[in-house]
């Protein structure tokens, strides 16, 4: 298995721009994270799907960023419009589910967001 | 202060020897992880430890769980280079669910 994969790996983005971030979790796993990782705040869990359904998105900033699963095999965090302080870099991350055992989880490479 | 803290916050040591690092959480938990992240990089699953064990290793890592005192450690022996990265303790707070909750992190730096 290819793992986690993320596109893009960089982004730069002026502000007010839309930016969407993608993510194809490993397949068979039933939960996905998308987090942000900042040196300021560290890292923060951003929203959590289970069976493609959204869990609990209570560290999503603000109803410009928004998260989508439409499928087992694809996710997209969009924030529209971006702006500076929302550089950082984005992981999405994914495991088997269940709880126990099964929730070690398996991160991507990353996107690193830089909004001018 | 958040669930999962790391101590210390940056650790510089010399090739050869020991490195060791704290997690303090605060509620109950039904299992702790470390995670591992080099620079650029996401994390990396390195073991994790339920709460009913109390010390777990795994080639030159070894963990420790006191769930009296909510709190962890990790212990990496005969430290290399290589081993310079980040390194996170994560809770699930107990929860049934796939969430974790993820410590600010210690910073290890290995000088040859």
């Amino acid at each position: 298995d290819a793992g986690v994969i993320q596109s893009p790996r960089h982004e730069v983005t002026e502000m007010g721009q839309e930016v969407t971030l993608r993510c194809k979790p490993i397949s068979g796993h039933n939960s996905l994270f998308w987090y942000r990782q900042t040196m300021m705040r560290g890292l923060e869990l951003l929203i959590y799907f289970n069976n493609n359904v959204p869990i609990d998105d209570s560290g999503m900033p603000e109803d410009r960023f928004s998260a989508k699963m439409p499928n087992a095999s694809f996710s997209t965090l969009k924030i529209q419009p971006s702006e500076p302080r929302d550089s950082a870099v984005y992981f999405c991350a994914s495991s088997l589910g269940s709880g126990g055992v099964y929730n070690e989880q398996f991160f991507g490479p990353g996107t690193r967001l830089t909004v001018l | 202060s958040q669930q999962g803290e790391e101590d210390p916050q940056a650790l510089s040591i010399q090739e050869g020897e020991n490195a060791t690092m704290n997690c303090s959480y605060k509620t109950s938990i039904n299992n702790l992880q470390w995670y591992r992240q080099n620079s650029g990089r996401g994390l990396v699953h390195l073991i994790l430890i339920r709460s009913n064990e109390r010390e777990k290793h795994s080639g030159r890592l070894r963990v420790t769980l006191d769930t009296s005192k909510k709190s962890s450690s990790l212990l990496i022996t005969a430290s290399r280079a290589a081993d310079t990265a980040s390194y996170f303790c994560a809770t699930d707070e107990g929860n049934a669910g796939n969430m974790l909750t993820f410590g600010g992190g210690t910073r290890l730096m290995v000088k040859p």
